[in-house]
This record gives C-alpha cells, sequence and structure tokens, in this order.
C-alpha cells in the first residue's frame, strides 16, 4: 500500500485566499485524523472521521476551518479565508478499528505558508 | 486537556550511550503509544503498550508504563546518529476499547545522537 498521501506537500498562499488539502487515506481504514502542527501548540487534533462520518470537530479552531468525507477514498480540508496564522503543518492520518484501531497511519504532511 | 507532555523536550547525547524520554499524562488511558517523527516528515508508530501492560521491549526499544503515576517512558538503547528525531508520546483515553478514536499526542522529544 502507498500510505497515506497527502497534498499538496507544501503551499504559500496570502493572506485571505482559499487553502484545500487534500487526503487519501489507506485503503480499508475506516478512521480518518486531521492534526495541525506548529512550534508553539505542538500536534493539534483538528477532526476525525469514522466510516466518512465526522465524529468530534472540537479541535477546529473557528468557523474558517472545514472539512469533508465524501466517500472513504478522500478528505479535504479548508480554510477560507487563510490567515498568518493558519501557517503551519497539516497532517492527515489513517487507523483501521480491525486492529484495534491503535496505530495511527500519517502522511507525509502539506506545509501550508499563508503570507 | 488529556494531551501528554513529554520531557525532556530536547536530548543531546552521544552514539551508543542510551537515551531515556518521558511523557506524562493527565487521564485514565487505554493505551499509550511512541511514535517517531524525522525532520520535515510524518509520524511513525514505534510501540504500543496497554494500560495493563508494565513494560515492553521492540528491538533497541524498551517502553515502560506506570498508570498510577501516569506516566510512560521509552528507552533507546545503543543509540545511532539514525535515532536522530523527535519522539512523541500518545495517549487513547477513550472510554469504550477499540474504538480507535482520537489520540492526543505530546509535545515531543528533539533527540539528537551525535556521531
Amino acid at each position: 500500500d502507498a500510505g497515506v498521501i497527502q497534498s499538496p506537500r507544501h503551499e504559500v498562499t496570502e493572506m485571505g485566499q482559499e487553502v484545500t488539502l487534500r487526503c487519501k487515506p489507506i485503503s480499508g481504514h475506516d478512521y480518518l485524523f486531521w492534526y495541525r502542527q506548529t512550534m508553539m501548540r505542538g500536534l493539534e487534533l483538528l477532526i476525525y472521521f469514522n466510516n466518512n462520518v465526522p465524529i468530534d470537530d472540537s479541535g477546529m479552531p473557528e468557523d474558517r476551518f472545514s472539512a469533508k468525507m465524501p466517500n472513504a477514498s478522500f478528505s479535504t480540508l479548508k480554510i477560507q479565508p487563510s490567515e498568518p496564522r493558519d501557517s503551519a503543518v497539516y497532517f492527515c492520518a489513517s487507523s483501521w478499528t480491525g486492529n484495534g484501531g491503535n496505530t495511527i497511519y500519517f502522511g507525509e504532511g502539506s506545509w501550508l505558508t499563508v503570507v | 486537556s488529556q494531551q501528554g507532555e513529554e520531557d525532556p523536550q530536547a536530548l543531546s547525547i552521544q552514539e551508543g550511550e542510551n537515551a531515556t524520554m518521558n511523557c506524562s499524562y493527565k487521564t485514565s488511558i487505554n493505551n499509550l503509544q511512541w511514535y517517531r517523527q524525522n525532520s520535515g516528515r510524518g509520524l511513525v508508530h514505534l510501540i504500543l503498550i496497554r494500560s495493563n501492560e508494565r513494560e515492553k521491549h521492540s528491538g533497541r526499544l524498551r517502553v515502560t508504563l506506570d498508570t498510577s503515576k501516569k506516566s510512560s517512558s521509552l528507552l533507546i538503547t545503543a543509540s545511532r546518529a539514525a535515532d536522530t528525531a523527535s519522539y512523541f508520546c500518545a495517549t487513547d483515553s477513550s472510554p469504550l476499547a477499540n474504538t480507535g478514536n482520537q489520540f492526543y499526542f505530546g509535545t515531543g522529544t528533539s533527540l539528537t545522537v551525535i556521531p
């Protein structure tokens, strides 16, 4: 398996622009997570899905952030409008309940810079 | 917050020495895991220890868990330059076992192994 695939790997955008991050989880995994990593706050869980249904979005910082999972093989995290404080690395990860759901597999991250 | 906290924040050792990192957490857990992150990459799962286990080994890794103190330690023996990375603990404190849901990560320990 190719692992969790994220795109883009790097994005630089201007403040106010819409940013869409994409994720393809590992085939067969039923949980999908979006994390944000910064030096100041470490790794924060933003939202997670189970079988394409959002379960907990309490980590989403504000209404400018939204996430969708239209099917088992694709998810997006959208920021609109973007702000400089959104600059961070955004990780998508997936896991499978069948093995106890205990191991999370991470993508390589999307490095976002908002100027 | 259920987030774990690693200690120390940074650790620098000579190749061949042992490296010990600690993790403290706040609530009862089902499992505790350790992950490794190389610079610019995603997190990779290293080892999982369940709440009813006290010690676990995997190659040069040794993990201990003390649920009474809400703490865990990761020992890397005979360190190598390639072990240079950040190490994170993650706790799963769901009241329902094997639901594979949200995991909370600590802030990480940055390990540098000097050749």
